[in-house]
């Protein structure tokens, strides 16, 4: 399994936007990349999920440059209420299934 | 998105008692439910993969007759740790994974117990 590399903790404002960047250098040709938020006391949420390029939904972007070695969560307009540990994953699609959490990075959004 | 539920949601305990959690998946059925621990300020960290009808696989370092699983249907796995003392206080998840064909299994993460062992 792809060993990754989150900073560990990260300050932002309200209303900017925060990246967070995932270093995953022995990534395998079968592995995506997934992020989850987690607030305290509760379990992990699933934000995003990529495999090459741009993906967005209605929350996030996730950027993954040509060499997939890296990845980006990019969070628009920050609140309060993403105040929380982002964890970066990466697994086999369509196998096993079996998720190994890193550090994961605290955000804290400031007024 | 698919739900899934803990029950109890807090427990404490004496030491030297057992305790069982429960995860079940209320929306979809689960082959494969996954239990995790996470101590303050840590990450999650992986305890055992619970496939339905069969015995639990655990990961390196987790006792197998300590925290004992068991994956009797689709829906619903249970954790019990047993003979519990207080370095078993903890944060434990479930997780239980949605497959569908010919798509990714997405895992869908339970509330959380939050485990106190006097």
């Amino acid at each position: 399994l792809a060993k990754t590399t989150q900073p560990i903790s990260m300050d932002s404002y309200e209303g900017q936007e925060v990246n967070i960047t995932c270093s995953h250098n022995n990534i395998a040709t079968n592995d995506y990349i997934t992020w989850y938020q987690q607030f305290p006391s509760q379990g992990p949420r699933f934000i995003i999920q990529g495999y090459k390029t741009k993906v967005t939904n209605e929350v996030a972007s996730l950027f993954i440059p040509a060499d997939r070695k890296s990845s980006t969560l990019s969070l628009p307009r920050v609140s309060l209420s993403d105040t929380a540990v982002y964890y970066c994953l990466v697994h086999f699609y369509n196998q096993g299934g079996k998720l190994i959490f890193g550090q994961g990075t605290e955000l804290s959004v400031k007024p | 998105g698919a739900v899934v539920s803990q029950h109890p949601s807090r427990v404490i305990c004496k030491s030297g008692t057992s305790v069982k959690i429960e995860c079940r998946s209320l929306d979809f059925q689960a082959t494969t439910m996954f239990w995790y621990r996470q101590f303050p300020k840590q990450s999650l960290m992986l305890m055992a993969t619970s496939n339905e009808g069969s015995k639990a696989t655990y990961e390196q370092g987790v006792e197998k007759d300590k925290f004992l699983i068991n994956h009797a249907s689709l829906t619903l796995s249970t954790l019990t740790v047993t003979s519990a003392h207080p370095e078993d206080s903890s944060f434990y998840i479930c997780s239980a994974r949605l497959r569908l064909a010919g798509s990714y299994n997405e895992q869908f993460f339970g509330p959380g117990t939050r485990l106190t062992v006097l």
